[in-house]
């Protein structure tokens, strides 16, 4: 299994603010994504987050709003970037593991914009 | 397009009931699929998952799943529910079996009744 270390559990933020969120796992894992949930809703894929490499966005996501950086293959950082109150959602770090191949998550952060 | 569906969005069940949730996906290639649990104020967890084999897969806690592929189906089933399963259930299809993201449903909130 994989133990992700997400933070911030959660954060309350001023519209036109940014803010950056970091995951940390405790082992070496081969992917790594970033999803969303937005309130009373399922869990959406932002990104998946490449090693060293730009990360591939879903439609409807783009970098310059959700910059994401993957300097190595236990940590990557997710930024909400000019926030409005319609970013307010969860963020969920995720990641499979190089021998099992099931997607283990954190804990997730809770984002409200005011 | 490519989605997952739960038909169940809010179940209410007394202790000892049977339960079974649906899951249904439009996607015609090869699939890995997956239950998720997610108990209050805790992170995702694992419940069971289907890649190849059985198509009735047995995961943690007595829960069970069984693959129709000519439905593309796999609903969930627990004989008898206990109060601690209260908690939302989310089914989720990798449908890319090489990057190994996922797309999850809507999910359903199970509340047991003591």
């Amino acid at each position: 299994s994989a133990v992700i270390s997400q933070k911030p559990s959660r954060d309350i933020c001023q519209r036109g603010t940014s803010l950056t969120i970091q995951c940390q796992v405790d082992s070496q894992v081969t992917m790594m994504f970033w999803y969303r949930q937005q309130p009373g809703q399922s869990l959406t894929l932002i990104a998946t987050a490449n090693q060293g490499s730009e990360a591939t966005y879903e439609s409807g996501f783009v970098i310059d709003k959700f910059p994401i950086s993957r300097p190595n293959l236990t940590f990557s950082t997710l930024t909400v970037s000019n926030m409005s109150p319609e970013d307010s959602s969860i963020y969920l770090c995720s990641v499979v593991t190089r021998h099992v191949h099931e997607a283990f998550f954190g804990q997730g952060t809770r984002l409200t914009v005011v | 397009a490519q989605s997952v569906s739960q038909h169940n969005h809010h179940v209410i069940l007394s202790e000892a009931a049977s339960l079974e949730l649906g899951c249904n996906y439009s996607y015609g290639g090869t699939v890995n699929l997956f239950w998720y649990v997610q108990y209050p104020g805790q992170h995702l967890q694992l419940l069971l998952k289907y890649f190849s084999g059985d198509p009735l897969v047995k995961g943690i806690k007595g829960f069970e799943a069984e693959f129709i592929k000519s439905k593309f189906s796999f609903n969930l089933r627990k004989p008898s529910v206990q109060w601690s399963d209260t908690a939302e259930y989310f089914c989720a299809v990798n449908m890319d079996t090489g990057r190994r993201a996922l797309t999850f449903g809507s999910g359903t909130r199970l509340q047991v009744q003591p």
